[in-house]
């Protein structure tokens, strides 16, 4: 699976757009860019992930550069409650068996 | 909304004893997951398994570690003989297959070994 680069931390106000940057430039044609996070040692939760379109879900939108280096994670009204460590995984879309590889990923503290 | 849950939530052990880490995954998935996450560190992949065999496990899934699937809803992880540096929040995730492939995970088990 490809590497990729995250800051290590990152902060916003409440109520206000989190845009969480990720750096993936090795990242192959049949690997898909997963979002998760990890609230305070709980389980990791799924977010996002997507191929080369943008997607949005309830949750958030990614948004996807053309030449798919780089994605951007973004919560659009940020609450203290999405405080938390957000992990960038790039994945290959091969089957339900693929692991999942988690980096150290980016701390977002959403600040009152 | 189905969830992934974990029992127990905290587990203490002494070195060398057996230790198995109970999980029962979403009802309909088929895919299961064991991964840990030494305390200030990544979260590491253990092992998959699907269809009742190991489908990937990595180097920390060594001769001391086990998974089963023993009915049709528990997915079990057992440690025969603990040490150290077992220490650790153990994640059990599962994930449907087909066109699904998000895995969901479960709150953990921390295992603290003595």
């Amino acid at each position: 699976d490809a590497k990729t680069t995250q800051p290590t931390s990152m902060d916003c106000a409440e109520g206000r757009a989190a845009n969480l940057p990720c750096n993936h430039s090795t990242i192959s044609g049949n690997e898909y860019v997963y979002w998760y996070r990890q609230i305070h040692s709980q389980g990791p939760q799924y977010i996002i992930h997507g191929l080369k379109n943008n997607e949005t879900n309830e949750m958030a939108s990614l948004i996807i550069t053309e030449d798919r280096k780089s994605s951007t994670l973004i919560l659009p009204h940020a609450t203290l409650r999405d405080t938390a460590v957000y992990y960038c995984i790039v994945r290959v879309y091969t089957g339900a068996n693929s692991k999942l590889t988690f980096g150290k990923g980016i701390t977002l503290s959403v600040r009152p | 909304e189905p969830e992934v849950t974990q029992t127990p939530s905290h587990q203490v052990t002494q070195m060398g004893q057996e230790v198995i880490l109970r999980c029962v995954p979403i009802s309909n998935h088929l895919y299961f997951y064991w991964y840990r996450q030494i305390l200030g560190q990544k979260v590491e992949f253990l092992v998959s398994f699907y269809n009742n065999e190991i489908s990937e496990k990595s180097e920390i899934f060594d001769d001391q570690f086990s998974v089963e699937r023993p009915d049709g809803s528990n997915f079990t992880l057992k440690i025969r003989s603990t040490k150290l540096e077992d220490s650790a929040m153990y994640f059990c995730a599962s994930t449907r297959g087909g066109s699904s492939y998000e895995q969901y995970f479960g709150p953990g088990t921390r295992l603290t070994v003595t």
